[in-house]
């Protein structure tokens, strides 16, 4: 799977746009990027992924480059409850079921009231 | 949406017990589960696939005659922490693929384990 590189830390305002990027310069053609998120001792949560397209779902829009070299996710309205760690993950898309999600460090979003 | 459940959500024993944590996709067939582990304040660790029928196919480092996994269902998997040390204290999250179109991977809430 391509590297990854997410700023360790982000602090957003509550109600305001949360930009959360991620580099990923060795992508190649096939590998779609994934976003997850983590709230503290649960599970990581599927927010959404894609492929070269932006995207975009109930809990937020995805923005990748043209180059696919990094990606923006954005929650559009941050809440308390967006406070979580959240991780880019690039890998080609599961034609294999048996292959895991590897994670990295992530970003640790803060959100404040 | 696909959901996966675990058992316990938490757990403490003493040190040289055995645990078993249970994992399972509750309305839909997973024959691939994965298990994780995630120590404090670090990320997620790939310990093992859980293949339904087979064996189990380990991470390096991961030692698979004291993290015992079964899969003999397409629902459930479970990972058995043989001799427990407080070293093995840790959060253990299983997850398996799903979605219309198993693009997703789904994520049980996770065990907390703690070995005294």
């Amino acid at each position: 799977d391509a590297k990854t590189t997410q700023p360790p830390s982000m602090d957003c305002a509550e109600g305001r746009a949360a930009n959360l990027p991620c580099n990923h310069s060795t992508i190649s053609g096939n590998e779609y990027v994934y976003w997850y998120r983590q709230i503290h001792s649960q599970g990581p949560q599927y927010i959404i992924h894609g492929l070269k397209n932006n995207e975009t779902n109930e809990m937020a829009s995805l923005i990748i480059t043209e180059d696919r070299k990094s990606s923006t996710l954005i929650l559009p309205h941050a809440t308390l409850r967006d406070t979580a760690v959240y991780y880019c993950i690039v890998r080609p898309r599961p034609s294999n079921s048996g292959y895991a999600l590897n994670f990295g460090k992530g970003t640790s979003l803060l959100v404040t009231p | 949406g696909a959901v996966v459940s675990q058992h316990p959500s938490w757990v403490i024993c003493k040190s040289g017990t055995s645990v078993k944590i249970e994992c399972r996709s509750l309305d839909f067939q997973a024959t691939t589960m994965f298990w994780y582990r995630q120590f404090p304040k670090q990320s997620l660790m790939l310990m093992a696939t859980s293949n339904e029928g087979s064996k189990a196919t380990y991470e390096q480092g991961v030692e698979k005659d004291k993290f015992l996994i079964n899969h003999a269902s397409l629902t459930l998997s479970t990972l058995t922490v043989t001799s427990a040390h407080p070293e093995d204290s840790s959060f253990y999250i299983c997850s398996t693929w799903g979605g219309v179109t198993r693009d997703e991977q789904y994520f049980g809430p996770g065990t907390r384990l703690t070995v005294t």
